[in-house]
This record gives C-alpha cells, sequence and structure tokens, in this order.
C-alpha cells in the first residue's frame, strides 16, 4: 500500500536558519503530495501541495518540489521564524483521493 | 472565516465506557472524514462520508466504533465499549468534493480522547 517516510524529530533551528524536512514516498500511480502543519491544540492545516511531478508548491516562505525520480517531496524554509514551531506533516492522496500521511516531525525554533 | 467544529476538546473515560464525538463541517462540504492521530503519529483515515452515505469504512473497528451522518451535514463518531488503546485524537475533517478531483481537507481542532 502507499506510505509516506519523514524524517524523525525533533529538529531544533535558531531565528533565520535553514529548514529541510526529508519527506519521501512510496505509491502506485502518480499521487498528489501535501505537507500540513499542526500548531499546539490545532486541527491541521494545509501549507503547500503539488499535484504533478515537478511541480512546486509554495506558501509562507515555505517551498516543495514533487520528485518523481527520487519519490521525494522535500520541505524547506531560507529562514525559519520562532512562529514556525510546529509539527509538520508529509501527506499524499491516491487516486482515490484519501490521504495518507507520514508520522510528523516536530520543528522548535529558537529565539 | 468558516471552520469545523468538534466537541468536546477533551474527553476522559474509564474502558468498558461508553464515548461520543461530535463534529459539524464547514457548510456547504459534502464530504466528511473522521480520522485517528496516535500520540506521535500521523492522522490515520477511520471513515468517509459522502453526504449521508459511507464511502470508505474499511479501517474502522466495526466491533466496537460506529459512525453515523444521518442528514448528510453533521456526524457522531462513537466508541462503545472503550479500550486503552483507544487513548488519541480523534479529528474531523471536511471538503467540498472527494470524487472527481482534490478538493482540500479542512480539520477541525479535534478531540483528546483519554482512557484510563
Amino acid at each position: 500500500g502507499d506510505s509516506v517516510t519523514q524524517m524523525e524529530g525533533p529538529v531544533t533551528l535558531s531565528e533565520e536558519a535553514f529548514l529541510t524536512i526529508n519527506c519521501t514516498y512510496t505509491a502506485t500511480g502518480y499521487p498528489s503530495l501535501f505537507w500540513y502543519v499542526q500548531y499546539p491544540g490545532e486541527g491541521l492545516q494545509l501549507l503547500l501541495k503539488a499535484t504533478k511531478a515537478d511541480d512546486k508548491g509554495s506558501n509562507k516562505g515555505f517551498e516543495a518540489t514533487y520528485r518523481k525520480e527520487t519519490t521525494s517531496f522535500h520541505l524547506e524554509k531560507g529562514s525559519v521564524q520562532v512562529s514556525d514551531s510546529a509539527v509538520y506533516f508529509c501527506a499524499l492522496s491516491d487516486i482515490a483521493h484519501m490521504l495518507t500521511f507520514g508520522g510528523g516531525t516536530r520543528l522548535m525554533v529558537k529565539p | 472565516e468558516a471552520e469545523v467544529a468538534q466537541s468536546p476538546r477533551y474527553k476522559i473515560t474509564e474502558k468498558s465506557q461508553a464515548v461520543a464525538f461530535w463534529c459539524d463541517p464547514i457548510s456547504g462540504h459534502a464530504t466528511l472524514y473522521w480520522y485517528r492521530q496516535i500520540l506521535g503519529q500521523g492522522p490515520e483515515l477511520l471513515v468517509q462520508f459522502q453526504d449521508e452515505s459511507v464511502v470508505d469504512d474499511s479501517q474502522l473497528p466495526k466491533d466496537r466504533f460506529s459512525a453515523e451522518r444521518l442528514k448528510g451535514v453533521d456526524s457522531t463518531l462513537k466508541i462503545q465499549p472503550a479500550e486503552l488503546g483507544d487513548s488519541a485524537m480523534y479529528l474531523c475533517a471536511s471538503s467540498l468534493v472527494g470524487k472527481s478531483s482534490y478538493n482540500e481537507q479542512f480539520f477541525g481542532p479535534g478531540t483528546r480522547l483519554t482512557v484510563l
């Protein structure tokens, strides 16, 4: 079946540091890929998405590129802020539009 | 801004008791999802509704879990009897449609269940 693997956290960075959270997937066909963010005490929010190979999703300074050849969708941000502290989930959507999530990566940004 | 509402936000119960969670999706959203999120893991789909009909409940433990969406609007997820392993966050999400194209799923704040 489909699966998503993320790097384990927590990831601890200083403010203005560069962020990379790795995500790889296994799927049949051509899934859509997503990054969701979950702030403390809140539900998940869609951060960005990409629906086909080589697409780049971007939002709030975060970016991720759909790499079919490496089955990856790594999340990056050039300069993180304390307010970016949250749990980040990589996910894919199959032909039936069911979401499969990775285990999540906690990001902690220190001032 | 329209949001998915869930209640209660927190629930503590003893094993073998019955519990119920309620979800009110964003107005006009035909598709409703219930997910279970165990601490430290990603959400896992339990059941998906399209209007009042169940589309997928293959991961729902039907011996103790039940879900309904009688009028195709709000929904209730029930566990009877609760077991220690049911302790988790239960998330509800809704989207406009779930068949022909992907539409963003909007998540509620969740209900955190603790079974003692």
